[in-house]
């Protein structure tokens, strides 16, 4: 029963290119959630999603951000014309209980990205 | 919304002595708090949780104790060993509709041979 998966692990971009980070739920969790982690700093809530739903957005920026969890394959997490300021670790979990109360959450290993 | 406070942030304790670990929570709606300890390169890890009715849970070496009136809850590790040095985060949450995770910003516990 494989974790959560994510990829890439690593991801480098030049400033303005677009950046897809994508993260496959453990078998049976139908609620994903990404963080952002920056050096030094915390996990940052950026979305929720639930299968062809977002359920909470509001920790992701308004522009350039966008997560969508399709019917059929991955959650991806896009970051269009990326700036250094993006240039962080990004961590999915997912969970089979809306909130993560009644199950826990499961993270992946991250996807670092690096913005040049 | 709910803001988590962790403190100290960095702990260092001789291999073998206990580590106490402590964060803050805000929102007394709050029910629900989990540890959980990151290693280098590694996503974070689930360790020990504790819900909102029970006041203290043990597991092994770790332990979780919650005080409700203070909202604070801490992570106590005993008999430490070098590889329980990582980065451990406290987090809460209200496990009501629409819910997520906050995460405290983390401590690093180095532990001493």
């Amino acid at each position: 029963n494989a974790g959560v998966m994510q990829n890439p692990r690593h991801l480098v971009r030049r400033r303005g290119q677009e950046a897809r980070l994508r993260c496959s739920p453990m078998k049976g969790h139908s609620h994903v959630y990404w963080y952002r982690q920056l050096p030094e700093e915390g996990l940052k809530f950026m979305v929720y999603l639930q299968k062809e739903n977002i359920i909470d957005e509001s920790g992701m920026p308004k522009e350039r951000f966008s997560a969508e969890f399709p019917k059929e394959g991955p959650s991806i997490l896009r970051i269009q014309q990326v700036v250094r300021g993006d240039s962080a670790a990004y961590f999915c979990a997912s969970s089979t209980y809306m909130g993560g109360g009644a199950n826990v959450l499961t993270f992946g290993a991250g996807s670092r990205l690096t913005v040049l | 919304g709910e803001n988590v406070e962790q403190h100290p942030s960095t702990l260092s304790v001789q291999e073998g002595d206990s580590a106490v670990i402590k964060c803050t929570y805000s929102d007394s709606a709050s029910n629900y708090f989990p540890w959980y300890k990151q290693e280098l390169g590694k996503g974070p890890q689930l360790i020990i949780d504790i819900r909102s009715n029970v006041g203290e849970k043990k597991d092994q070496r770790i332990a979780v104790t919650l005080n409700k009136t203070a909202k604070h809850f801490s992570l106590h590790i005993t008999e430490t060993q070098p590889e329980d040095s990582a980065v451990y985060f406290c987090a809460a949450l209200f496990t009501g509709a629409n819910s997520k995770l906050t995460f405290g910003k983390g401590i690093t516990l180095s532990v001493r041979p």
